[in-house]
Formats: structure tokens, C-alpha cells, sequence
């Protein structure tokens, strides 16, 4: 078990610019989850899959906002038309869903986006 | 929606000191709840939980009472190390659903 892990750790981008996120949950993880965290804030819900399938989008997930997780492994995020508002630490969770588990969420280091 | 609210911080404390965080919450159900901490320079680890009423979480000598009557989760340790320094955010959830996080509290413990 390698835990969670996201790629890049960083990234800065120039404003209008399009940036991708990777994410690998832990292998047997069937469910996914996205958050924004931005200086000195608690992280905020951005959307999770189980499986394939997503499940709930925040409203804080503009149309510029798009993320897939195609074979219910890793996901990726990506920001299309980046603006300065977006820079944040973007947060990818896993955790092993259905009615005898305990919903844990394990986070991975997170990925630094600075839009410039 | 459901929200949660922590003590602001930063607190500073003198190690052996005795440590209380503040959290509160506002939730419709009965969600669970969770302290979840970030030393620096890494990522959010969970520190414990706890799923109904006046379950205790314990974990690093660290721990939270579930109080429904009062809804609150409050974060307690009975001697501070200046490892404990780090970022501490309470959380709830429904169920498996997302993670509803407090703004966080930064600790400073002083040797």
C-alpha cells in the first residue's frame, strides 16, 4: 500500500492557461474525492466518484472545471482558462466504500497550483 | 448545510501544557466526526474519529468526545510535545459522503 499519490506537486501556470492533476487513490479504493484548499482554509468539496461514476459536483465546480476517473482507478482535474482565483492546493482522497467499511478518506500530498 | 466550526487559532502553548481545541458543528442527521491534522510540509492524516454519540476517539494521546447534546467535537491532550506542531481541522460526514472541514487551528508548541 503506497497510499495516495498526485501528480504534479506543483504546477504554475499562466493565467488562461489549461492544467491537468493526476490523481492514484489506493489500490482497492472504490471511491474518490477532490478538494480545494486555499491558504489558511479547511479544505473545500469538490467532487467524488465511486467507480466510474461521479457522483456529486460542489458548485464550486465551474464549467471550467472538468474531471473524470474513466476506469475507476486514477482521476484526473482539470482547470480549463486558469485564473488567478484558482491557485489553491488541490487535495485528491480515497476511500474504501460499502456498508461494512468505515468511509476513511487517506488524502494525498496534494497538488500546488499558482496561476500567474 | 452542514457546517463545522473550530476555535480560531494560532495557539501557542508551552509543552507539557494541557490542550483544548474548540469544534463545533451543524449538521442535520447524525454525521460522523473526525480531527484530522497536517504537520508541515505534509498531508492531511486522519487522527481520529468518532460515528455516533458519545463515542470517544483516542489516538497519540489526543482526544475528542462526540457531545450531540452540545454538538461538539472538542480536541483535548493532556501534555503537549513540540511535535504536536501542526495545522488541526475538524470534519464531518454523512455516511460516505464528502468531508465538511472547519477553517483549521495552527498549533505552536515552545519547548
Amino acid at each position: 500500500d503506497t497510499g495516495v499519490s498526485q501528480n504534479p506537486r506543483h504546477k504554475i501556470t499562466k493565467r488562461g492557461q489549461n492544467v491537468t492533476f493526476r490523481c492514484d487513490p489506493i489500490s482497492e479504493h472504490n471511491r474518490l474525492y477532490w478538494y480545494r484548499q486555499t491558504l489558511g482554509q479547511g479544505p473545500e468539496f469538490l467532487t467524488y466518484f465511486q467507480n466510474e461514476a461521479q457522483l456529486e459536483k460542489s458548485r464550486l465546480l465551474s464549467d471550467r472545471f472538468s474531471a473524470e476517473r474513466p476506469k475507476g482507478s486514477f482521476s484526473t482535474l482539470e482547470i480549463q482558462r486558469t485564473e488567478q482565483g484558482d491557485s489553491a492546493m488541490y487535495l485528491c482522497a480515497s476511500s474504501l466504500g460499502g456498508p461494512r467499511n468505515s468511509h476513511e478518506q487517506y488524502f494525498g500530498p496534494g497538488t500546488r497550483l499558482t496561476v500567474t | 448545510g452542514d457546517s463545522v466550526t473550530q476555535m480560531e487559532g494560532p495557539v501557542t502553548l508551552s509543552e507539557e501544557a494541557f490542550l483544548t481545541i474548540n469544534c463545533t458543528y451543524t449538521a442535520t442527521g447524525y454525521p460522523s466526526l473526525f480531527w484530522y491534522v497536517q504537520y508541515p510540509g505534509e498531508g492531511l492524516q486522519l487522527l481520529l474519529k468518532a460515528t455516533k454519540a458519545d463515542d470517544k476517539g483516542s489516538n497519540k494521546g489526543f482526544e475528542a468526545t462526540y457531545r450531540k447534546e452540545t454538538t461538539s467535537f472538542h480536541l483535548e491532550k493532556g501534555s503537549v510535545q513540540v511535535s504536536d506542531s501542526a495545522v488541526y481541522f475538524c470534519a464531518l460526514s454523512q455516511g460516505a459522503q464528502k468531508l465538511v472541514f472547519g477553517q483549521g487551528t495552527r498549533l505552536t508548541i515552545n519547548p
